[in-house]
């Protein structure tokens, strides 16, 4: 049974950095084309994907936010990091983590629950 | 980007009825079309992927079709707990953008 979950704080202050982790069992980042990947939703609005992460540190990242974020997985762990610099409160939204089973185009097919992190002063 | 484009945005319907909605892609996408629903302080759960696929353990009165940029989310016979939020997503670039979504509520 596939099962993720994600922890981190649950409120930032502009210009802080966010650090998520993301928990997970029920699979290995060690087999060949299994990735992770962040997906937040703003209140309201649709999923935005946000970056993945595969079995072989193969790293990809939303371009407009490519240079905030960073992706980070620890096998042994079972866990991903997310890493997003200098928060906004646009950022406001819940933030899910999201298995991949095999590559390529296949779907986000087991999620985490989310977590709602809100960015206010 | 690609652009994907719901409709409706929102839908009406009783229970028992056959509902469809609509997901179309600014540009061709083959078969590369998946179909969750998120109810309400809920992560989105996948239904359908590869457009037609039903994925383990959704009821078989969810079903898909289309290829290239129009497809189609059926729901055959609507049940009480089928009342949520759908939304297609792409899979075929890297940037996996979802639709708007389509609210489908108790009329």
């Amino acid at each position: 049974q596939i099962t993720l979950k994600e922890s981190g704080p649950t409120l930032v202050k502009p210009t802080q950095t966010l650090t998520l982790t993301c928990f997970f069992s029920g699979f290995s980042l060690s087999t060949s084309k299994v990735g992770v990947a962040w997906i937040r939703q703003p209140p309201g609005k649709a999923p935005e994907w946000l970056a993945l992460i595969y079995w072989n540190d193969d790293k990809r990242y939303r371009p407009s936010l490519k240079s905030r974020l960073t992706i980070t997985m620890d096998t042994f762990k079972n866990k991903v990091v997310l890493t997003m610099t200098n928060m906004d409160p646009v950022d406001t939204a819940t933030y899910f983590c999201a298995h991949r089973a095999s590559g390529g185009n296949s779907p986000y097919d087991y999620w985490g629950q989310g977590m709602l992190v809100t960015v206010s002063s | 980007d690609i652009q994907m484009t719901q409709s409706p945005s929102s839908l009406s319907a009783s229970v028992g009825d056959r509902v469809t909605i609509t997901c179309r892609a600014s540009q061709d996408i083959s078969k590369h079309l998946n179909w969750y629903q998120q109810k309400p302080g809920q992560a989105p759960r996948l239904l359908i992927y590869a457009a037609s696929s039903l994925h383990s353990g959704v009821p078989s009165r969810f079903s898909g079709s289309g290829y290239g940029t129009d497809f189609i989310l059926t729901i055959s016979s609507l049940q009480p707990e089928d009342f949520a939020i759908y939304y297609c997503q792409e899979s075929y670039s890297r940037l996996v953008t979802f639709g708007q979504g389509t609210k489908l509520d108790i009329k």
